[in-house]
């Protein structure tokens, strides 16, 4: 596709089930990121990966949270046992490497947990 | 990654020119100054980014002071459409680290 591609576009989930996020970055693209934007609040920092490698997870607020991206291109978050202060908008972002480069955000996932 | 500060809030004529402005007095020298917009239920848009020029693209036009303590963005002829919440974000060249959002400036741009 042209874009970064995140599905489910929304997700309720009962609090304490394990749900999975899907992110299609755009082809050729070597960073991938992950955030957490709640309500009213800027997106914040998961984590970061480059081809398959994760090299930055330190913005995973638990050990509940996950991420994966074995081939290098699809990345899946992981979230388990969901809590209710895990209700929020998770994006996707995708970029080329370079000195200067633009990423690329996807709309996101709204998780709902109740 | 140098802080930068944005005022909350910002209301706009439709057609007239929105001037938003952002602090960044500890960036140093290597580092570029980008602006991405979220419009509601969209992810963060890239705009424009710099390090010491001005720069000018179709979308938006970015003055960098000459000491680069602070920049102005500029949508010459904003519209609803343009109704969004404005990241300014500093980030050193060819850094593979994230970008790092703070609150943003909520444009709302009026008829």
């Amino acid at each position: 596709g042209a874009g970064v591609s995140q599905s489910p576009r929304y997700k309720v989930a009962k609090r304490g089930q394990d749900v999975a996020l899907r992110c299609d970055p755009i082809s050729g693209h070597v960073s991938l990121f992950w955030y957490q934007q709640a309500l009213g609040q800027g997106p914040e920092f998961l984590t970061y990966f480059q081809n398959e490698a994760q090299l930055d997870k330190s913005g995973l607020p638990s050990d509940r949270f996950f991420a994966e991206r074995p081939e290098g291109s699809v990345s899946t978050l992981k979230i388990q046992r969901t809590q209710q202060e895990d209700s929020a908008v998770y994006l996707c972002a995708s970029r080329v490497q370079g000195v200067v480069t633009e990423a690329f955000f996807g709309q996101g996932t709204r998780l709902t947990v109740v | 990654d140098a802080k930068t500060t944005q005022p909350p809030s910002m209301d706009c004529a439709e057609g007239r020119a929105a001037n938003l402005p952002c602090n960044h007095s500890t960036i140093s020298g290597n580092e570029y100054v980008y602006w991405y917009r979220q419009i509601h239920s969209q992810g963060p848009q890239y705009i424009i980014h710099g390090l010491k020029n001005n720069e000018t693209n179709e979308m938006a036009s970015l003055i960098i002071t000459e000491d680069r303590k602070s920049s102005t963005l500029i949508l010459p002829h904003a519209t609803l459409r343009d109704t969004a919440v404005y990241y300014c974000i500093a980030l050193i060249s060819g850094s593979a680290r994230q970008l790092t959002f703070g609150s943003g400036t909520q444009l709302t741009v009026l008829p």
